[in-house]
């Protein structure tokens, strides 16, 4: 039962470097999101899924690209960091989008010096 | 434009003690408000999650009560624990439901 995984769960990149989060669910969820949660504000969607093959910008989607290439997995990919990029970034997963509870993963710290 | 705002920012009490949360929103076509935990380090957990048609509604010590008319929310945590302590998000969805606004959180400490 392990719900929404995140890998990794830290991660420090140097501006201009690209790296990849990987999002897991074993819940057979046809929604997948990814938040960022910055200090004193709300988590913000940065892209979702609402299934497999399909992607979707959300409210911050500047400067990420994601791929859902398998229901199960939701990528996140930054492919030049920068600075402003520093965030925990969350994964969640749902059944539907509107009155389903929806599943978050641990979070992943990046740190973009 | 779309905003969830909760209130206070932070809060400690006393082991035991009763407290109330606000959560006040501008989202419209409302579908459903949600109430979420999430510990230091961790992911948000839900709590409740209440329709237009639900006034209130119960997990355990937590207790989420809805206005819609005054698009209002509170959550009330009865005898609290030290394990309460965490971050509380209020989270409003539209009746499109892509679209889930988060509010800041109100960040509780519950001391010995």
């Amino acid at each position: 039962n392990a719900g929404v995984t995140q890998t990794p769960k830290f991660r420090v990149l140097k501006t201009g470097q690209s790296m990849t989060l990987l999002c897991a669910q074993d819940m057979n969820h046809e929604y997948m999101y990814w938040y960022r949660q910055d200090p004193g504000m709300g988590l913000r969607l940065i892209h979702y899924s609402v299934g497999e093959g399909t992607t979707a910008k959300g409210e911050v989607p500047d400067g990420y690209n994601v791929s859902r290439l398998k229901k199960q997995n939701f990528l996140l990919g930054l492919e030049s960091a920068a600075p402003s990029q520093t965030s925990v970034y969350f994964c969640a997963s749902s059944w539907t989008a509107m009155d389903t509870e929806a599943f978050f993963g641990q979070g992943t710290r990046l740190t973009v010096v | 434009k779309n905003q969830v705002e909760q209130s206070p920012q932070s809060l400690i009490i006393l082991e035991g003690k009763n407290c109330t949360l606000q959560c006040n929103y501008t989202v419209s076509p409302f579908s459903n408000l949600r109430w979420y935990k999430q510990d230091t380090g961790r992911g948000p957990v839900s709590l409740t999650i209440m329709t237009f048609s639900e006034n209130t509604k119960s997990n355990g010590r937590y207790t989420a009560t809805l206005d819609a008319d005054t698009k209002q929310s509170s959550l009330h945590i009865t005898a609290s624990q030290l394990s309460d302590s965490a971050s509380y998000i209020c989270v409003v969805v539209d009746n499109y439901g892509q679209n889930f606004v988060f509010g800041p959180g109100t960040r509780l400490s519950v001391l010995p």
